[in-house]
């Protein structure tokens, strides 16, 4: 298995435009979280999906930011306008939840996000 | 806030030394999670703990949870230059299935 793969790995884009990040999570997790990385608040969650669906967004910092699920193998987080204060290192990590046992996250490697 | 803090924030050692990280959290958990994060890359998850546990080992990593004091360690015994890196303690609530970080330990294992 390749691993949670995020694209693009970085991102340069000026305030006011959409960004759009991608994330591929293992075949047969059935959850999937973003988190957002910056060296102030360090790791935020930002929302999660089980099964597709979105669970808890409550992180998610504005309406600006919205997320997709559209099946098992795909996910977006999309950042429309941007802001330069948006810029972090945005990961997604996916997990196989089963009932009463704890598991593990597997993160991808990140997408750099600079907005300026 | 669920969130863990781990103390120390920066700690520089030997190579051959051991090495502690300390996290302490604030609710009801029911598992806690060390992970590791490389400059630039993604964190790798190392080590789980319930909370009906008190220690658990993986080779060099030894971790205690004191559900009592809300705290957990993570100890790396005859630490490698390798181990540098941020390490992060991450808790899961009892109701919830997301995890929260800490604000991390910076390690450096100077050769």
């Amino acid at each position: 298995d390749a691993g949670v793969i995020q694209s693009p790995r970085h991102e340069v884009t000026e305030m006011g435009q959409e960004v759009t990040l991608r994330c591929k999570p293992i075949s047969g997790h059935n959850s999937l979280f973003w988190y957002r990385q910056t060296m102030m608040r360090g790791l935020e969650l930002l929302i999660y999906f089980n099964n597709n669906v979105p669970i808890d967004d409550s992180g998610m910092p504005e309406d600006r930011f919205s997320a997709k699920m559209p099946n098992a193998s795909f996910s977006t987080l999309k950042i429309q306008p941007s802001e330069p204060r948006d810029s972090a290192v945005y990961f997604c990590a996916s997990s196989k939840q089963t009932q009463g046992q704890p598991y593990g996250y597997t993160f991808g490697s990140g997408t750099r996000l600079t907005v300026v | 806030s669920q969130q863990g803090e781990e103390d120390p924030q920066a700690l520089s050692i030997q190579e051959g030394e051991n090495a502690t990280m300390n996290c302490s959290y604030k609710t009801s958990i029911n598992n806690l999670q060390w992970y590791r994060q490389n400059s630039g890359r993604g964190l790798v998850h190392l080590i789980l703990i319930r909370s009906n546990e008190r220690e658990k080992h993986s080779g060099r990593l030894r971790v205690t949870l004191d559900t009592s004091k809300k705290s957990s360690s993570l100890l790396i015994t005859a630490s490698r230059a390798a181990d540098t890196a941020s390490y992060f303690c991450a808790t899961a609530s009892n109701t919830g299935n997301q995890f929260y970080f800490g604000t991390g330990t910076s390690l450096t294992v100077i050769p």
